[in-house]
């Protein structure tokens, strides 16, 4: 079946740290990727996708590309910041499947000054 | 744009009390689904609908759980008789369609404590 395996968390970073936050994935065929971000007492809001192999998803200096070869959707930032602070999550979207999310575990980010 | 609106935000009640959760998607969405959030479990999709038939709801937990549709501007999650295991917080989201690279929008969830 489908899945996403997220590094566990907390990760905890100083301000203007580089961030690495790893997503790998098992799925057949070309599934699309995602990151979504979750801040506290909110819901999930898109951060960045992906819909086929190589692409780079981008979005408020975070940056993600699919690499089928690796199943991987990493993401990353150069320099977070406090208001980065949040939990992120990883999904997957099977092709054939609709459009039914396969969510990781999350990853809770703590950024500090 | 008005996003995804849920309520109640928060519930408490007791157990063996129904509960009824609602979702108004974004307007012109056609596909809704609802999930729920736990520490132990994470996000688990529990059913969801495309223009307003319920396409797959293999995740609801058991019969004490349903979920309805009755246009396209509204859905209901209900649960009865709830139980302390149902406290979490539930999130409706809603997209375009049920296509493939399609974007889900949520709610701010509702966080259900059953004492």
């Amino acid at each position: 079946g489908n899945s996403v395996t997220q590094m566990e968390g907390p990760v905890t970073l100083s301000e203007e740290a580089f961030l690495t936050i790893n997503c790998t994935y098992t799925a057949t065929g070309y599934p699309s990727l995602f990151w979504y971000v979750q801040y506290p007492g909110e819901g999930l809001q898109l951060l960045l996708k992906a819909t086929k192999a190589d692409d780079k998803g981008s979005n408020k200096g975070f940056e993600a590309t699919y690499r089928k070869e690796t199943t991987s959707f990493h993401l990353e930032k150069g320099s977070v910041q406090v208001s980065d602070s949040a939990v992120y999550f990883c999904a997957l979207q099977p092709t054939g499947g609709g459009n039914k999310l396969t969510f990781g575990t999350g990853t809770q980010l703590k950024v500090e000054l | 744009d008005a996003g995804v609106i849920q309520s109640p935000r928060h519930e408490v009640t007791e157990m063996g009390q129904e509960v009824t959760l609602r979702c108004k998607p974004i307007s012109g969405h056609n596909s809704l689904f609802w999930y729920r959030q736990t520490m132990m479990r994470g996000l688990e999709l529990l059913i969801y609908f495309n223009n307003n038939v319920p396409i797959d709801d293999s995740g609801m937990p058991e019969d004490r759980f349903s979920a309805k549709m009755p246009n396209a501007s509204f859905s209901t999650l209900k649960i009865q008789p709830s139980e302390p295991r149902d406290s979490a917080v539930y999130f409706c989201a809603s997209s375009l369609a049920v296509r493939v690279g399609e974007t889900q929008y949520f709610g701010p969830g509702t966080r259900l404590l059953v004492l």
